[in-house]
């Protein structure tokens, strides 16, 4: 049981270029989410995806696009990166995002991305 | 907007010392809250989970309690541990069930 995955670990991208970050989970959850974590400030949603089929703004989801490929995949893409979108990115799932007081979220290691 | 801070922002401690970590968020209208903890180069790990009517909740040396009324909430942890050196994170599940984390307590435990 691998919880949740992603790919790359680390990537280096100049301004411009385009990227897709992958996501997988095996817990059969139905929500996954996108994070990104900054210096100094807590994990900011970017979208996320309250079942299959469905996606979603976050808070901060300009320059960003996500696809929930089946219930196992959710990945982020940048289509044009910029230097604003170094960070650390963080893939997330759950059972079900509205099931209420008692669930939390599992995440996965992180993809650290640096645009150039 | 809901508003998540934690104060300090890095903290060292000898061993043995007891570990205060503090939380505070601007809407009390939320579903619980939740401390993480995070290793160098790695994900979240969920500590503890208080449920909005619930007035605390223990785990081994963990300790977390929850004043939603004053939007507070305190981490304790016991006779802390250099292995309890990380990051730890505080998150409120509001009412639109969308996670709002603080940017988190660095801890280190010297031996």
């Amino acid at each position: 049981n691998a919880g949740v995955t992603q790919t790359p670990k680390f990537q280096v991208l100049k301004t411009g270029q385009s990227m897709t970050l992958q996501c997988a989970q095996d817990m059969n959850h139905n929500s996954m989410y996108w994070y990104r974590q900054d210096p100094g400030m807590g994990l900011r949603l970017i979208y996320y995806s309250a079942s299959e089929g469905t996606t979603d703004k976050g808070e901060v989801p300009n320059g960003y696009n996500v696809s929930r490929l089946n219930k196992r995949e959710f990945s982020l893409r940048l289509e044009s990166a910029a230097p604003s979108q170094t960070s650390v990115y963080f893939c997330a799932s759950s059972p079900d995002q509205t099931s209420g007081i008692k669930e939390t979220q599992y995440f996965g290691p992180g993809t650290r991305l640096l645009v150039l | 907007k809901q508003e998540v801070t934690q104060i300090p922002a890095a903290l060292s401690v000898p061993e043995g010392e007891n570990l205060v970590l503090n939380c505070s968020f601007t809407d009390s209208a939320i579903y619980n809250l939740q401390w993480f903890r995070q290793d160098p180069g790695k994900g979240l790990t969920s500590l503890l989970l208080i449920q909005s009517s619930q007035r605390e909740q223990t785990s081994g040396r963990l300790n977390a309690s929850l004043d939603k009324s004053s939007g507070r909430s305190t981490l304790y942890i016991a006779a802390s541990q250099p292995g309890d050196s990380a990051t730890y994170l505080c998150a409120v599940k509001p009412l639109d069930y969308k996670l709002s984390f603080g940017a988190g307590t660095t801890v280190t435990v010297r031996a």
